[in-house]
């Protein structure tokens, strides 16, 4: 199973913008448009936020966006909250019709 | 409203077994595929198994594969993870998930969770 990189924190003031990646191999990200984004406040169970690649589900503010470049996948979040610090994880569906979850990225408002 | 509500975790020595279950509400539970992914204290996310919405196909990560059992009772709207030979490593909070349709499509509605331990 593939394995995703993520940096282990980043942060950002209110009402910036701060972009979390995830790379992968060239064999996965590159060729599936399969990647999503989970967002997990402390203590409560993920919330998906970003599927294939860009799109986002109901409810979900359009201040979340995703893109992907190459081997790599990003989750940008613009005019940061206070209310979107949480731990972020990228997910992607494999060849091998299993999951891979990148190791997570915690997001500090400063 | 669309729920998922999982139980049966709890204290288990190592090598023992323990069978968790996630009862599903608010959806035709038969048309969409279900997953399991786990989180030990203080780490991240890992995807255990997954299972068709007809229950014909499973698939499970290596490092449970030949340990642990997904399977479901649609007529009860309810999924299983059968958890055999269970070791320390093991120990995590299980969350059951539903596909978008697919298990091949993302996990949009994610239950609370159930907390597993192995510990002698």
């Amino acid at each position: 199973q593939s394995a995703l990189t993520q940096p282990p924190s980043v942060s950002g003031s209110p009402g910036q913008s701060v972009t979390i990646s995830c790379t992968g191999t060239s064999s996965d990200i590159d060729s599936y448009n399969r990647v999503s984004w989970y967002q997990q406040p402390p203590g409560t169970a993920p919330k998906l936020m970003i599927y294939e690649v860009s799109n986002r589900p109901s409810g979900v503010p359009d201040r979340f966006s995703g893109s992907k470049s190459g081997n790599t996948a990003s989750l940008t979040i613009s005019g940061l909250q206070a209310e979107d610090e949480a731990d972020y994880y990228c997910s992607l569906y494999t060849s091998s019709n299993t999951w891979v979850f990148g190791g997570g990225t915690k997001l500090t408002v400063l | 409203e669309v729920q998922l509500l999982e139980s049966g975790g709890g204290l288990v020595q190592p090598g023992g077994s323990l069978r968790l279950s996630c009862a599903a509400s608010g959806f035709t539970f038969s048309n969409y595929g279900m997953t399991w992914v786990r989180q030990a204290p203080g780490k991240g996310l890992e995807w255990v198994s997954a299972m068709s919405g007809g229950g014909k196909s499973t698939y499970y990560a290596d490092s449970v594969k030949g340990r642990f059992t997904i399977s479901r009772d649609n007529s009860k709207n309810t999924l299983y993870l059968q958890m055999n030979s269970l070791r320390a490593e093991d120990t995590a909070v299980y969350y059951c998930g539903k596909h978008s349709t697919l298990t091949k499509d993302p996990f949009d509605i994610w239950g609370q969770g159930t907390m597993v331990t192995v510990s002698s």
